[in-house]
């Protein structure tokens, strides 16, 4: 079936440096892939998606590639900031009437 | 704009109770489902609705059940309440139910414990 398998966590880093997480799902068909983000005590929100191979979404200084090749969407930055402490998941939509989310990515960022 | 509301944040029940998690949302949106959030699993879908009437089920519905009848709520009722069902639960909703090529909007989540 339709699955997410994401990088375990938590990660911690520290300010200004690289991060990069690991998605990568099994589906059949064209799913789209998104990167949800989840802030303390707030609910899922939406950081970037892709509808179809090779697309590539961006927001806040986030990417990820839709990867049909080897079936990734690993979410990147270059320079993590405080802010961007949170969990990250990575979830693939493959009929349009529902998700299938991965188990999540806990990202500490310190000063 | 409120989004998508849910009540109660916080809740503890005894094993058998019964309850209605809240859901509302202001945005006109066909599309709304809840969610379970339980640790190492990810978020896994219960039930969703395509319009008000229409319900379906999701992966994991059993002992839930759901109604929607109207476009704004969707609320979840527990009608005798497990330890199994402690969790964190979210509601979305969306313009479309085709959701690959529109953005979903989560409520804050309703956290559960069940003793």
């Amino acid at each position: 079936g339709d699955s997410v398998t994401q990088m375990e966590g938590p990660v911690t880093l520290s300010e200004e440096a690289c991060l990069t997480i690991n998605c990568t799902y099994t589906a059949t068909g064209y799913p789209s892939l998104f990167w949800y983000v989840q802030y303390p005590g707030e609910g899922l929100q939406l950081l970037l998606k892709a509808t179809k191979a090779d697309d590539k979404g961006s927001n806040k200084g986030f990417e990820a590639t839709y990867r049909k090749e080897t079936t990734s969407f690993h979410l990147e930055k270059g320079s993590v900031q405080v802010s961007d402490s949170a969990v990250y998941f990575c979830a693939l939509s493959p009929t349009g009437n529902q998700f299938y989310f991965g188990t999540g990515t806990s990202l500490t960022v310190i000063p | 704009n409120a989004g998508v509301t849910q009540t109660p944040k916080f809740q503890v029940l005894k094993t058998g109770q019964s309850m209605t998690l809240q859901c509302a949302q202001d945005m006109n949106h066909e599309y709304m489902s809840w969610y379970r959030q339980d640790p190492g699993m990810g978020l896994r879908l219960i039930h969703y609705s395509v319009g008000a009437g229409i319900t379906d089920q999701g992966e994991v519905p059993n002992g839930y059940n759901v109604s929607r009848s109207t476009t704004e709520d969707f609320p979840l009722r527990l009608l005798s309440a497990a330890p199994s069902q402690t969790s964190v639960y979210f509601c979305a909703s969306s313009y479309s139910i085709n959701i690959q090529n529109t953005e979903a909007f989560f409520g804050q989540g309703t956290r559960l414990t069940v003793v």
